[in-house]
C-alpha cells in the first residue's frame, strides 16, 4: 500500500499562502491523492483531490510533482479558520477493493 | 440529502459493556468505512465494506464487529467495552467503483469507557 509522509507541524501567517507537503513515492500510477482537513475534533473535510495535473478549487490548489512522488497543498490566502490538521492520503486497494488509509497528518496554525 | 449520520454524538460506557454505533447514509454508496482517531493522533480504519453483504478488517479491527446487510447502513459493534477503546469515531461512506470518487465524513462518535 502507498503510504504517506508528511511534516507534524507547520506556521503561517494570516494572509500569506500556506504549502503543505507530501510525500508519496510509492505511489501507484493509478492511484489518487487526496486532501482532507479536519478542525478540532469535527468529522473531516474533502478539499481536493488530484491524478497527475495540478488542480485548483474554491479552497485549495494542487501541485503534483511529474515523478508522482509528493505533492503540495497550497492554501493561497491562509486564515485563522483553516487552523487544522491537514491530511493527504493516497487511494489504496485493498482485497475486496479500495480503502482510505490515513497518516498522522499535518497540524497547521496560521498566526494573526 | 442527509448525507452520512453517526449515531450517538456522545457516549460513556462502563468497561464490559457493549454497544452499537449506527451509520447511516442516504447517497447510495457502495463504500463504507469506519475509523477510530484517539486524542492527538490520526485516522485509523477499523473495518470497511464495499457494498451489502461484504466487509473486510482494516488496520484495527480488534474489538469490533460490523455487519452490511443493506446499502445504506453500516453499524459498528462493540462487544465488551475497554478503557482502550475511548476514541472519537468516525463513519465515511463513498460511491466506490473508481478512484475518482470523493468521501463522505459523518460529525463522529465521542466513545469514553470507564
Amino acid at each position: 500500500d502507498a503510504k504517506t509522509t508528511q511534516p507534524t507541524s507547520m506556521d503561517c501567517a494570516e494572509g500569506r499562502a500556506a504549502n503543505l507537503p507530501c510525500n508519496h513515492s510509492t505511489i501507484s500510477g493509478n492511484e489518487y491523492v487526496y486532501w482532507y482537513r479536519q478542525i478540532h475534533s469535527q468529522g473531516p473535510q474533502y478539499i481536493i483531490h488530484g491524478l497527475k495535473n495540478n488542480e485548483t478549487n474554491e479552497m485549495a490548489s494542487l501541485i503534483i510533482t511529474e515523478d508522482r512522488k509528493s505533492s503540495t497543498l497550497i492554501l493561497p490566502h491562509a486564515t485563522l479558520r483553516d487552523t487544522a490538521v491537514y491530511y493527504c492520503i493516497v487511494r489504496v486497494d485493498g482485497t475486496s477493493g479500495s480503502r482510505l488509509t490515513f497518516g498522522e497528518g499535518t497540524q497547521l496554525t496560521v498566526n494573526p | 440529502n442527509a448525507g452520512v449520520t453517526q449515531t450517538p454524538k456522545f457516549r460513556i460506557l462502563k468497561i464490559g459493556q457493549s454497544m452499537t454505533l449506527q451509520c447511516t447514509q442516504d447517497m447510495n454508496h457502495n463504500y463504507m468505512y469506519w475509523y477510530r482517531q484517539d486524542p492527538g493522533m490520526g485516522l485509523k480504519l477499523i473495518y470497511y465494506s464495499v457494498g451489502a453483504g461484504i466487509t473486510d478488517k482494516g488496520e484495527v479491527p480488534n474489538g469490533y464487529n460490523v455487519s452490511r446487510s443493506t446499502t445504506e447502513d453500516f453499524p459498528l459493534r462493540l462487544e465488551l467495552a475497554a478503557p482502550s477503546q475511548t476514541s472519537v469515531y468516525f463513519c465515511l461512506s463513498n460511491r466506490g467503483g473508481g478512484l475518482n470518487t470523493e468521501a463522505f465524513f459523518g460529525q463522529g462518535t465521542s466513545l469514553t469507557v470507564v
